[in-house]
């Protein structure tokens, strides 16, 4: 199974600043996906970063707020642009591993974001 | 994306066998049901999935109705860990992103 490790774990951040969040997986993956949990909350799909293409947004988040890169098979970047109180918040990244009956999505522990 | 409906709390005493429910109506010929977990402070984890058939696997069971229009996770002897929020998912026979519900906050007392 994929480990994923993500930086920071945490932070607390000033508002109308940037945070960009890293996320590592040990092994090559196709699809990464980016969610966001706020507090008490489940979890609220971002976007889905394949790696040689455009992240696909959610309806609500735009790529303006919400940058992504993907560089390459292990490794992602979500930035929270301009932010707000309101985007305090656990963001998770998880790859999708497998094929078929076996396709299984594994998380990262998440990034604990507070913003003054 | 099909919708699952899921109790928002169930309630459970340690070492007894916990059901779990899920209704999924509008299930399509092309959806698996999958249930992850989300235990305190982590990422959710990946618990049991299904298409037609009951499974089973270390964590627990899932019976699936015959027409697919509801399922249960079965903890056979909740412990203290499996207190978590438990997910209910309809997730398209070749992968992609998971839609979560609102899912079920179990608790397990000793």
């Amino acid at each position: 199974s994929a480990v994923i490790s993500q930086k920071p774990s945490r932070d607390i951040c000033q508002r109308g600043t940037s945070l960009t969040i890293q996320c590592q997986v040990d092994s090559q993956v196709t699809m990464m996906f980016w969610y966001r949990q706020q507090p008490g909350q489940s979890l609220t799909l971002i976007a889905t970063a394949n790696q040689g293409s455009e992240a696909t947004y959610e309806s609500g988040f735009v790529i303006d707020k919400f940058p992504i890169s993907r560089p390459n098979l292990t490794f992602s970047t979500l930035t929270v642009s301009n932010m707000s109180p309101e985007d305090s918040s656990i963001y998770l990244c998880s790859v999708e591993e497998g094929q078929g009956d076996g396709i299984e999505q594994f998380f990262g522990p998440g990034t604990r974001l507070t913003v003054l | 994306d099909a919708k699952t409906t899921q109790p928002n709390s169930m309630e459970s005493n340690e070492e007894e066998p916990v059901h779990l429910p899920c209704n999924h109506s509008t299930i399509s010929g092309t959806d698996y049901i999958h249930w992850y977990r989300q235990l305190p402070s982590q990422g959710p984890e990946y618990v049991i999935h299904g298409l037609t058939s009951n499974v089973n696997n270390r964590m627990a069971s899932l019976a699936i109705a015959e027409d697919r229009k509801s399922s249960t996770l079965i903890l056979h002897r909740a412990t203290l860990r499996d207190a978590a929020v438990y997910y209910c998912i309809l997730r398209w026979i070749q992968g992609g992103k998971l839609i979560f519900g609102q899912g079920t906050e179990l608790s397990v007392k000793p």
